[in-house]
């Protein structure tokens, strides 16, 4: 079974600020791991995945995540905020290797807002 | 390549009714899901279906159907609608089942039980 925890369902910084949203996940097998990004009153977007190549994956629109395995943590980071990143954003964790799975397990989401 | 798409929008529907949410893809992909979202509480798998004429549960199946005919549509039918089915309705679908492969959302479709 795999799970997803995001700390904060909602997040807020100024605009030039760091970003950091917080993402723990459960897995028995090693995980791909996927954050995607909701605008208001949109479908959902990838932003970026990890697949075992790189722990640190870089994704569109200056985000990164660092996958560290002995914290069970895929965090995701922007250096600085733009008021364009206000969305909802969500983790995902997939099971790994072998045969196919090919569902996502998601987290609830954290909410973030920049102020100007 | 338009991805893919949904329709309707946004539907309100009375308790007991029913309908057809459609979703296509142009993509050529052979899996495709079903998912509703609810506030605060991320996306939840309706169904899914692994190519054309094969379809299985999720995580919350109950209250829907789904068919696939083709593998660019696959429509999912509430027959009797009731106000725990409001919800925002979204459409995805991937090149194959590898744990690595991303999903591609529709727009959604935001549906409203009175």
């Amino acid at each position: 079974a795999q799970s997803v925890t995001q700390l904060g369902s909602h997040v807020s910084v100024s605009e030039g600020a760091l970003v950091l949203l917080r993402c723990n996940y459960s897995s028995s097998v090693p995980p791909y791991l996927f954050w995607y990004v909701q605008y208001p009153n949109q479908g959902l977007q990838l932003l970026l995945k990890y697949t075992s190549a790189a722990t640190l994956v870089k994704g569109i629109n200056g985000f990164e995540a660092e996958f560290k395995k002995s914290e069970t943590s895929f965090h995701l980071t922007k250096p600085s905020a733009h008021m364009s990143d206000a969305a909802e954003y969500f983790c995902a964790v997939s099971a790994s290797s072998g045969g196919s799975n090919y569902k996502l397990t998601f987290g609830k989401g954290t909410l973030l807002t920049v102020n100007p | 390549n338009a991805g893919v798409t949904q329709t309707p929008k946004f539907r309100i529907l009375k308790i007991g009714q029913s309908m057809t949410l459609q979703c296509t893809q142009d993509m050529n992909h052979n899996y495709m899901y079903w998912y509703r979202q609810d506030p605060g509480m991320g996306l939840k798998l309706i169904y899914y279906s692994v190519g054309a004429g094969i379809t299985d549960k999720g995580e919350v199946p109950n209250g829907y159907n789904v068919s696939r005919s083709t593998t660019e549509d696959f429509p999912l039918r509430l027959e009797l609608a009731a106000p725990s089915q409001t919800s925002v309705y979204f459409c995805a679908s991937s090149p194959s089942g590898r744990s690595y492969n991303e999903q591609f959302f529709g727009p959604g479709t935001r549906l409203t039980v009175l």
